[in-house]
């Protein structure tokens, strides 16, 4: 069975600082591969994905993330952080359309 | 807004009653899945439909019991409630292997 871990639970970052989430996942297969920002009190928003080919994926809101099978990670980065970026993230590995989340990074930004 | 719907927003009730929430999925979209958002398990995947018939099962306790309807929208029934099944239960809707989620329904059991 797939799992996902995020080692960071909690993560403070200054606002115009760069900002990297950790992802690594355990799958048999060459993965689906999400990351979904989630803000207080809202749901599920897809900030981007990875099926197949280039190994950098661009998404909303100026995110990117890298997949990496030598690693099994797909980490995600902004390189200058917004206030609105106060949220939680969520990696996320897709199976047969089935999401397996990680427990997810609480992202605080300090101004 | 993602175009998924769900209904109710909010809802309280008490330990040993039963409740049901409504899942509009997108317009066209087949697919409607079932997520269980807690404090203590985090977000974990409850259970599939497609098309009206039960796809995929995950970590769905017997209590709970879902069905989609020819209209596809979709019902999760929460029976013999316990305190621990206060939760954010998410619907998503998919296509092209991406999930859109709605905004949920917070269930609060006292």
């Amino acid at each position: 069975a797939q799992s996902v871990t995020q080692p960071d639970i909690h993560i403070t970052v200054s606002e115009g600082a760069s900002l990297e989430l950790r992802c690594n996942y355990s799958y048999g297969a060459t993965p689906y591969l999400f990351w979904y920002v989630q803000s207080p009190g809202q749901g599920l928003q897809l900030l981007l994905k990875y099926f197949s080919g280039d190994t950098l994926v661009q998404g909303i809101k100026g995110f990117e993330a890298e997949f990496k099978r030598s690693q099994s990670s797909f980490n995600l980065r902004k390189p200058s952080v917004h206030w609105s970026d106060a949220a939680e993230y969520f990696c996320a590995v897709g199976e047969n359309y089935k999401l397996s989340f990680g427990a997810g990074t609480t992202v605080t930004v300090r101004a | 807004d993602s175009g998924v719907t769900q209904t109710p927003k909010h809802l309280i009730t008490a330990t040993g009653q039963r409740v049901t929430l409504r899942c509009s999925p997108r317009s066209g979209d087949l697919s409607v899945y079932w997520y269980q958002q807690s404090l203590d398990q985090g977000l974990q995947f409850l259970i599939q439909y497609y098309n009206g018939e039960e796809r995929a099962k995950g970590n769905i306790l017997e209590r709970f019991s879902a069905q989609q309807f020819p209209d596809l929208h979709s019902e999760l029934n929460l029976s013999s409630l316990e305190l621990g099944d206060s939760a954010l239960y998410f619907c998503a809707s998919s296509s092209n292997n991406e999930q859109f989620f709605g905004p949920g329904t917070r269930l609060t059991v006292l």
